[in-house]
């Protein structure tokens, strides 16, 4: 199975402030990955699919860059609704899998 | 609006069996690849299984292969997930989610989940 390793596993920042998480595959899977938001108690939500496409009804702050074996989720400004968990997944094999997920907290 | 409700969770013994489901509604069903994921309290998200929109390609997740079976009635408008020789390590939120695209080969990502089921395995 493709393994994919999120850092940092855990982020601290202030509204206002510009994150990154990084998401790295095992192996390459080109441009087949997509980042997902969650919140306590909640399903996930697409943000991000085929590395670099907004979901519609996403917010523009977000957007998410890569191919082959580095993607990156980038979040412009944040905002307080935006202090989740976030999660890469990957659709390359047919073994879908996902990283273990970056908890942002605020500051 | 699309729409997946999930049900069927429980309390279940170690070795036993669970069927759940997944009600799907706003959307052509039929057109749509759908999947189960889980997750553990406190841990990350683990897809099992999914299954194509007409039914004719089906893969799992080794950690459930063998043991869970997948399943859908176009007719219906419903998923299944049938669990069988349930494990402590199987407790977990179950959700269901759906392809982002219509008639996908393989899989696409997923737009819309289910609110989850709990399945509880405990002697």
């Amino acid at each position: 199975d493709i393994q994919l390793t999120q850092s940092p596993s855990f982020l601290s920042a202030s509204v206002g402030d510009r994150v990154t998480i990084t998401c790295r595959a095992s192996q390459g899977i080109r441009n087949y990955l997509a980042w997902y938001q969650q919140k306590p108690g909640k399903a996930p939500k697409l943000l991000i699919y085929a590395a670099s496409s907004l979901q519609s009804g996403v917010p523009s702050r977000f957007s998410g860059s890569g191919s082959g074996t580095e993607f990156t989720l980038t979040i412009s400004s944040l905002q307080p609704e935006d202090f989740a968990t976030y999660y890469c997944q990957q659709l390359h094999s047919y073994s879908i899998t996902f990283g273990q997920g970056t908890r942002l907290e605020i500051k | 609006q699309v729409q997946l409700v999930e049900s069927g969770g429980g309390v279940v013994q170690p070795g036993g069996s669970l069927r759940l489901s997944c009600a799907a509604s706003g959307f052509t069903f039929s057109t749509h690849g759908m999947h189960w994921v889980r997750q553990a309290s406190g841990k990350g998200l683990e897809w099992l299984t999914c299954i194509r929109y007409d039914d004719t390609n089906i893969h799992y997740a080794d950690s459930v292969k063998g043991r869970f079976t997948i399943s859908r009635d176009n007719s219906k408008n419903t998923l299944y997930l049938q669990m069988n020789n349930l494990r402590l390590e199987d407790t977990a939120v179950y959700y269901c989610a759906r392809d982002r695209s219509p008639m996908v080969t393989w899989s696409d990502y997923f737009d819309s989940w289910g609110q989850g089921t709990l399945v509880t395995v405990s002697s």
